[in-house]
């Protein structure tokens, strides 16, 4: 199977810098999403790497190493509203679009 | 431009029960895939629906059926429930050809098996 993880939960305060990393053993690799997901809500798109470096947009950043199988999101300036559960996917080669393998997803609270 | 809606948005069924769950896709989008989430959980994937068609398929057994209609809305149907069954029910639309890599997901339908 599919082997996605990434810490259960962190905490960071107003105005900080927090890095949320995801580990990835998968059989092919065809690219990596990371998705915010508030309490009670839908999952939201943030970024996707399918080749190695950093992708920035705004307030967040995404990273990719192929090699060491090895992502993280970036998230700057935090805001209260940051807080929520922040979930990286993965794409396996052969795979379409829609059928992305989740980890656990990492709690973030951002305390003021 | 209406994002992808699901309804019901709660519903509360009994074991062995059977349960139909409906979505409408992002408007231009034609798959539909759906995802199963436990408290506590990442979304796991169930199946894919494209042109009327199941195209992949997770690891879920034959209780859990789908339907895609020709105006790209779609169903799950879960028989004999169980209290496993319990979670939330997330549906996702995307571009099959041509499409960017994001696809959207609707708010899900939270199911509660007693």
């Amino acid at each position: 199977g599919q082997n996605i993880d990434q810490p259960t939960e962190m905490t960071a305060t107003e105005g900080a810098i927090v890095q949320i990393n995801c580990t990835y053993q998968t059989s092919g690799f065809n690219g990596l999403f990371w998705y915010q997901q508030h309490a009670g809500e839908a999952p939201t798109f943030l970024s996707y790497n399918v080749l190695d470096g950093l992708e920035e947009k705004g307030r967040f950043s995404s990273f990719l190493s192929r090699s060491k199988g090895y992502s993280y999101l970036l998230l700057k300036e935090l805001q209260m509203k940051d807080s929520a559960s922040y979930l990286c996917a993965v794409r396996l080669r052969g795979s379409t679009l829609g059928r992305l393998y989740f980890g656990r997803g990492t709690q973030l609270t951002v305390w003021p | 431009d209406a994002g992808v809606t699901q309804s019901p948005t709660h519903l509360i069924k009994t074991r062995g029960q059977q349960v139909t769950l409906r979505c409408s896709p992002k408007s231009g989008h034609d798959t539909v895939s759906w995802y199963q989430q436990a408290l506590g959980q990442g979304p796991q994937f169930i199946f894919q629906y494209y042109e009327e068609e199941e195209r992949q398929r997770g690891n879920f057994p034959d209780r859990f059926s789908g339907h895609q209609f020709p105006n790209y809305s779609s169903e799950l149907n879960v028989n004999a429930l169980l209290l496993g069954d319990s979670a939330l029910y997330l549906c996702a639309s995307s571009l099959m050809v041509a499409g960017g890599p994001e696809q959207f997901f609707g708010p899900g339908t939270r199911l509660t098996v007693l």
